[in-house]
């Protein structure tokens, strides 16, 4: 089956860094999302990758290795604003989207 | 940026009644609409994807006479909970996939739904 795994929660300080990590292990492979939702909101687009490697946004960076079905969204110079859900998100080979549960991040100050 | 427009964002009906919501692409063509459903703490559930001017494809489990879809135009669609119950209560919430760079995905800013 199609599986994605991120831890349940997270807790950080604020202004320190934080990574979450992602595996995932799907039939097949178009590509890697991660999106942040607060409480009670829609997802926003924060980060994709299709190619191995670090994709720097920011304070946000997202890397992945396919050939080991891992990620990771890693945080820097943390806010109190980024308290949020963040979800890891697989496009599989017919490319329809599956998500992990989310890891829900809480910072502390 | 690409936007989905998606109304009501709150809405308190009684048993037995239905309740529709849309979803708008404002600034782009929308050919395919995704429908979410999130229940507290847990992660999303797609229930149908909408294509325009087609029927729309349900996930398993997902009750096609109770979740109606229609994709009428390139730039609405809509899902109404007929007959609903306490049980229907949730975060439903709309994407439609943008083209470009990012290939990502916009959300609607969902609709609390709330049956008593």
């Amino acid at each position: 089956g199609q599986n994605i795994d991120q831890p349940t929660e997270m807790t950080a300080t604020e202004g320190a860094i934080v990574q979450i990590n992602c595996t995932y292990q799907t039939s097949g492979f178009n590509g890697l999302f991660w999106y942040q939702q607060h409480a009670g909101e829609a997802p926003t687009f924060l980060s994709y990758n299709v190619l191995d490697g670090l994709e720097e946004k920011g304070r946000f960076s997202s890397f992945l290795s396919r050939s080991k079905g891992y990620s990771y969204l890693l945080l820097k110079e943390l806010q109190m604003k980024d308290s949020a859900s963040y979800l890891c998100a697989v496009t599989d080979s017919n490319y329809q989207l599956i998500w992990g549960a989310g890891t829900k991040l809480i910072i502390k100050p | 940026g690409a936007v989905v427009s998606q109304h009501p964002s709150r809405v308190i009906c009684k048993s037995g009644t239905s309740v529709k919501i849309e979803c708008r692409s404002l600034d782009f063509q929308a050919t395919t609409m995704f429908w979410y459903r999130q229940f507290p703490k847990k992660s999303l559930m797609l229930m149908a994807t909408s294509n325009e001017g087609s029927k729309a494809t349900y996930e398993q489990g997902v009750e096609k006479d109770k979740f109606l879809i229609n994709h009428a135009s390139l730039t609405l669609s809509t899902l109404t909970v007929t007959s609903a119950h306490p049980e229907d209560s949730s975060f439903y919430i709309c994407s439609a996939r943008v083209g470009g760079q990012d290939y990502g995905y916009t959300f609607g800013s969902g609709t609390r739904l709330t049956v008593v």
